[in-house]
């Protein structure tokens, strides 16, 4: 049974520090979406890749968030610096346009002191 | 510009009662609707879709959702809920143009009574 995994599953890191979350996507899976997850403001779409090419990332504070696909089984989101209100869960999906659904990772639990 | 509206925030029901989440749409073309779920410390799980053919969708774990074009909506139904059924439900739409990034919405938390 195929999944997206995600690493780490927790992190806690304290305010400045760099964070960098890993996704491995399903294989075949040629699109890869980064969420973001909180309360207040629900489940946001930071950025969007196809075929390892960043085609929307303008939902991601450009300052300190960055996002790559360094091959077609790791997608990863970097935050330098870390702030708290970064603090959120973080997910990735992957999918495939032709199938028009996208599967969730697990997550990773970002809390930021 | 594509939207969805879950107007509930938590849907109550007793345990085998039929259940209603509620979703309406607002898109500029043809619709393609989503329905997915999130369990606790879990990533969200497809339910169903909408993407052409028969109103009645039919999904996963007994859940089925009805598109009204007219009522611009795609409501999530079961006939008799189940204690499991608990869980954060997502309704969310396509963009249409053409980069296939859905448009989630602020998702509806769902308590089935025992």
């Amino acid at each position: 049974d195929a999944r997206v995994t995600q690493t780490p599953r927790h992190k806690v890191t304290e305010m400045g520090q760099e964070v960098t979350m890993r996704c491995q996507p399903i294989l075949g899976h040629n699109t890869v979406f980064w969420y973001r997850q909180t309360m207040m403001q629900g489940l946001e779409l930071l950025a969007y890749f196809r075929n390892r090419a960043p085609l929307d990332d303008s939902g991601m504070p450009k300052d300190r968030f960055s996002a790559e696909m360094p091959d077609a089984t790791l997608a990863t989101l970097k935050i330098q610096p870390s702030e708290p209100r970064d603090s959120a869960v973080y997910f990735c999906a992957s999918g495939h346009p032709t199938r028009d659904t996208q599967y969730f990772g697990p997550g990773t639990r970002l809390t930021v002191l | 510009a594509q939207s969805v509206a879950q107007p509930e925030d938590q849907v109550n029901v007793a345990e085998g009662n039929p259940l209603t989440v509620k979703c309406t749409y607002s898109v500029s073309g043809n619709p393609y609707l989503f329905w997915y779920v999130q369990y606790p410390n879990r990533g969200l799980q497809f339910l169903l879709k909408y993407i052409t053919g028969d109103n009645l969708v039919k999904g996963s774990y007994g859940f089925e959702a009805e598109f009204n074009k007219s009522q611009t909506s795609f409501h999530l139904k079961k006939p008799s809920a189940l204690v499991s059924d608990s869980a954060l439900y997502f309704c969310a739409v396509r963009d249409d143009s053409g980069t296939y990034k859905y448009i989630f919405g602020t998702g509806t938390r769902l308590k089935v009574l025992a």
